[in-house]
């Protein structure tokens, strides 16, 4: 089946080691994107990007970057992770043409220790 | 600026009971509306979109929602509601031609046996 599929599913990293999430796609979509869950809260938009166009949010730290090599791929490097950063991260992929929904990965937990 | 409310943080029901899960939203035009569930753990699956039509929708596992543009609502329901049903439901606007997906901040249900 074609999906997203997000690695690792749990990941724990030093508190100011650099940590780097993957995300795949099988569906060929244009656009793919990172949000960030805390616990009972609403995802949260990191950036995205369209194709090779990347577009990061207004209040997306510094500290977070992404890599989108090509079009199954992208990745999220958190350059010195601290302690708010230990949340879901979740992977999404959209056709990006008119009325359509995103398809979520399984997310990867992580825990900075 | 879009936005998305769920008034409701928890919501406790019987199991064979109806549900009915709110949501509210702003925005100029009528956006795309969705509704997605998460399982503790898991990334989100999609229930059911909106694009235009038909204002009753059905999605999967025996959800509708109903478009109510006068109210810019979009609830969710469910005429009798299985244990399996329990997890976090999110309700999501995206706009028309930006690729982007707002969230809110999610309803909690929890089924008693």
């Amino acid at each position: 089946d074609a999906m997203v599929i997000q690695n690792p599913r749990y990941q724990v990293t030093q508190f100011g080691k650099p940590v780097t999430l993957s995300c795949s796609q099988t569906l060929n979509h244009n656009v793919m994107y990172w949000y960030q869950q805390k616990s009972s809260q609403a995802p949260k938009l990191l950036f995205h990007y369209y194709d090779k166009d990347f577009n990061n949010e207004a209040d997306t730290p510094d500290n977070f970057q992404s890599r989108r090599p090509n079009t199954s791929f992208c990745f999220l490097d958190i350059r010195s992770p601290g302690l708010g950063d230990a949340a879901m991260y979740l992977c999404a992929t959209s056709t990006g043409q008119g009325a359509t929904e995103a398809f979520f990965g399984q997310g990867t937990r992580l825990t900075v220790v | 600026a879009q936005s998305v409310t769920q008034p409701d943080i928890h919501i406790t029901v019987s199991e064979g009971a109806s549900l009915e899960l709110r949501c509210n939203y702003s925005y100029g035009a009528t956006p795309y509306l969705f509704w997605y569930v998460q399982s503790p753990g898991q990334g989100l699956q999609l229930l059911l979109k909106y694009f235009s039509g038909d204002t009753l929708v059905q999605g999967i596992k025996g959800f509708e929602a109903e478009f109510k543009r006068s109210q810019s609502s979009f609830n969710l329901r469910k005429p009798s509601v299985h244990w399996s049903d329990a997890a976090e439901y999110f309700c999501a606007v995206g706009a028309p031609g930006t690729y982007k997906y707002i969230f809110g901040t999610g309803t909690r249900l929890k089924v008693l046996a």
